[in-house]
């Protein structure tokens, strides 16, 4: 079964990191972009990054650029998103994602909810 | 950046009502266009990509058409488990993978 599992979310104070992991299995996860995907409370979707197979190119919403990470292990199968310097707006749910040329984002994790707060 | 914009926002419908989404992008994106149905509390599914094809699984009463800058997705004949809200995304570059806004699918 294809399936992405998210992880790491939780509360963290306003200019804290914490870092999210996907893990990806029941497909080859190095042939494949991947994406982050974020929902803040009752808003609508938001593409937050993404990253190529090899990571040679990586993309980021403007507003976490510089503060924002993407990065995978092809070796585990995993994705992960380094998020620096929080803010109240990026309380979201965070969910990983695989688009695929030609398809759009064919496979969505659970999501994991981060909480940015004092 | 291209923006996409869909409308309306919130569609108020009756079960069995051909009910219709528009999406719009700022520039043309081709056939490049994703529409997504999403629940409370659930990840967003794949219905529709490349403009106008139906994903595996996915009801025929569901429909996509468009292409450059202006898109439809059409529910033929709603279903009480269609009620839900939907985006599209584009997906022309790996550059932007841009989501409209959402409209939601009320009960009347």
């Amino acid at each position: 079964e294809v399936q992405l599992v998210e992880s790491g979310g939780g509360l963290v104070q306003p200019g804290g990191s914490l870092r999210l992991s996907c893990a990806a299995s029941g497909f080859t996860f190095s042939s494949y972009w991947m994406s982050w995907v974020r929902q803040a409370p009752g808003k609508g979707l938001e593409w937050v990054a993404d990253i190529k197979q090899d990571e040679s190119e990586k993309y980021y919403v403007d507003s976490v650029k510089g503060r924002f990470t993407i990065s995978r292990d092809n070796a585990k199968n995993s994705l992960y998103l380094q998020m620096n310097s929080l803010r109240a707006e990026d309380t979201a749910v965070y969910y990983c994602a695989r688009p695929v040329t030609a398809y759009g984002m064919d496979v969505w994790g659970q999501g994991t909810t981060v909480t940015v707060s004092s | 950046d291209i923006q996409m914009t869909q409308s309306p926002s919130t569609l108020s419908a009756s079960v069995g009502d051909r009910v219709t989404i528009t999406c719009r992008a700022s520039q043309s994106i081709s056939s490049w266009l994703a529409w997504y149905q999403q629940k409370p509390g659930k990840a967003p599914k794949l219905l529709i990509y490349k403009a106008s094809s139906l994903e595996s699984g996915v009801p025929s009463r569901f429909s996509g058409s468009g292409s450059g800058t202006e898109f439809t997705l059409t529910i033929s004949s709603l279903q009480p488990d269609d009620f839900a809200t939907y985006y599209c995304q584009k997906y022309n570059t790996y550059r932007a993978l841009t989501f409209g806004g959402g409209t939601k699918v009320e009960i009347k």
